[in-house]
């Protein structure tokens, strides 16, 4: 079955650069979502988009944008990165009008900022 | 504040015996409850939902409770096996407050000895 997938898997940068990552949900799954997990956190919940639209923001600095396009799939858009932003980003998928979601998680991007 | 509690401590067991992990909130009023499986590196996996009026919910060698009234959910793997090695995740769901996204505690790391 297809999963959620994400790319790419490991970025290296350096303090001040962009970075873009990018997620493909599940076919016909309708929302995604971006989470960021540092080393033993929780996943914070940073955006998340329905139909293309967004449709609820978390913790997401504003030096972070996000977008889903028209085939679904989203991109996280990263700038002037900073140390405390390496972490783990995973984008997840759900789908459908229950009110209670599972998501379905990508196996994430690994970032270092140095 | 809002908070999700797991143990922060690891939890070692000896395999064959049974896993008990505790998830207590406060200040929510979720309308379900979900437990994640996270392996090292790697993005939450769902294991199990229950919702609010529900009590208990079982799947194969799982089985999760709900209290609503102590805040708290228990989730019990039984005849416990090395392969059940993991963090375990609880997350919250309030779909009523608009929100779609999960809300994670930070999970608890599970090691079963042979």
């Amino acid at each position: 079955a297809a999963g959620v997938i994400q790319s790419p898997r490991h970025l290296i940068k350096e303090k001040r650069e962009t970075a873009t990552l990018k997620c493909y949900p599940i076919p016909r799954h309708d929302t995604v979502y971006w989470y960021q997990q540092g080393p033993g956190q929780d996943p914070q919940f940073l955006i998340s988009f329905y139909e293309k639209m967004q449709s609820d923001k978390g913790s997401i600095p504003d030096r972070f944008s996000a977008q889903q396009f028209s085939d679904y799939h989203s991109e996280l858009n990263m700038s002037s990165l900073e140390l405390g932003d390496s972490a783990l980003y995973f984008c997840a998928s759900s789908a459908g009008q229950d009110r209670a979601e599972k998501l379905f998680f990508g196996s994430g991007t690994q970032l270092s900022v140095l | 504040s809002q908070k999700i509690e797991q143990n922060s401590e690891a939890l070692n067991i000896q395999e064959g015996k049974t896993a008990t992990l505790t998830c207590n909130y406060t200040n929510y009023s979720p309308a379900y409850l979900q437990w994640y499986r996270q392996d090292p590196g790697r993005g939450p996996v769902f294991l199990l939902l229950i919702r609010e009026n529900e009590k208990e919910k079982r799947k194969e060698r799982l089985k999760v409770t709900f209290d609503t009234t102590l805040k708290q959910s228990l989730f019990h793997i039984t005849a416990s096996q090395p392969a059940d090695s993991a963090t375990y995740l609880c997350a919250l769901g309030q779909p009523d407050t608009g929100r779609r996204a999960l809300t994670f505690g930070s999970g608890t790391r599970l090691q079963v000895q042979p």
